[in-house]
């Protein structure tokens, strides 16, 4: 199986700033990846597909990043709602994995 | 709008059985690969099952295969995943979400909590 691993598991930021999300796969998945927000008492919400391409509706200040192993999700001047918790996922092969999560949360 | 909304969820105990439900709308479902995917308390995302559009395949992690069984109801724009011989590990909130044309997941609905314990 393809491990996910997310380095960080709580990160505090304020807003205004940029952050880096960074999400590490155990083989190279191309860019076979997809980042996950969750806000509390809110559906999970697609971010980022194919490494880099938003979803639609996601607002610009998020971007995305990298391919093979390493993968970075990056939100320039951090907004209120930017606060929750962030996956990453790869589809490349099956089973589906997900990395471990990291919280963002305002400083 | 998309909407996913899971019911069926609840206390079990170990060994018994459950059913899931998930229904659709918003989209033509019969159009999409559907899947469930779950979340311990505490910890991460695992997936648990993907279902064809047709349902004639269905895919699973080796956690679950055996033991769940994804189908769909494309009249009823309606998802389902049976599950048997639970254990207290399969404690989670399961969530239904609508695979794109890959295999990520473009809409999740809010989930419904499943506790295994006697």
């Amino acid at each position: 199986d393809v491990q996910m691993t997310q380095s960080l598991s709580y990160l505090a930021a304020s807003p205004g700033e940029s952050v880096s999300i960074s999400c590490k796969a155990s083989k190279s998945i191309s860019n076979y990846l997809a980042w996950y927000q969750q806000k509390p008492g809110e559906a999970y919400k697609l971010l980022i597909y194919s490494g880099s391409t938003l979803q639609s509706g996601t607002p610009s200040r998020f971007s995305g990043s990298g391919s093979g192993t390493d993968f970075t999700l990056t939100i320039r001047s951090l907004e209120p709602e930017d606060f929750g918790l962030y996956y990453c996922q790869q589809y490349y092969e099956k089973p589906l994995t997900f990395g471990s999560g990291t919280k963002l949360e305002i400083k | 709008e998309v909407q996913l909304v899971e019911s069926g969820g609840g206390l079990v105990q170990p060994g018994r059985s459950l059913k899931l439900s998930c229904a659709a709308s918003g989209f033509t479902f019969s159009n999409y690969y559907m899947a469930w995917v779950r979340q311990a308390p505490k910890k991460g995302l695992e997936w648990v099952a993907t279902i064809s559009t047709s349902g004639s395949r269905t895919y699973y992690p080796d956690s679950v295969k055996g033991r769940f069984t994804i189908s769909r109801d494309n009249a009823k724009s309606s998802l389902y995943l049976q599950m048997n011989s639970l254990k207290s590990e399969d404690t989670a909130t399961y969530y239904c979400a609508r695979h794109n044309n890959y295999w990520y997941f473009d809409f999740w609905g809010p989930g419904t909590m499943v506790t295994v314990s006697s």
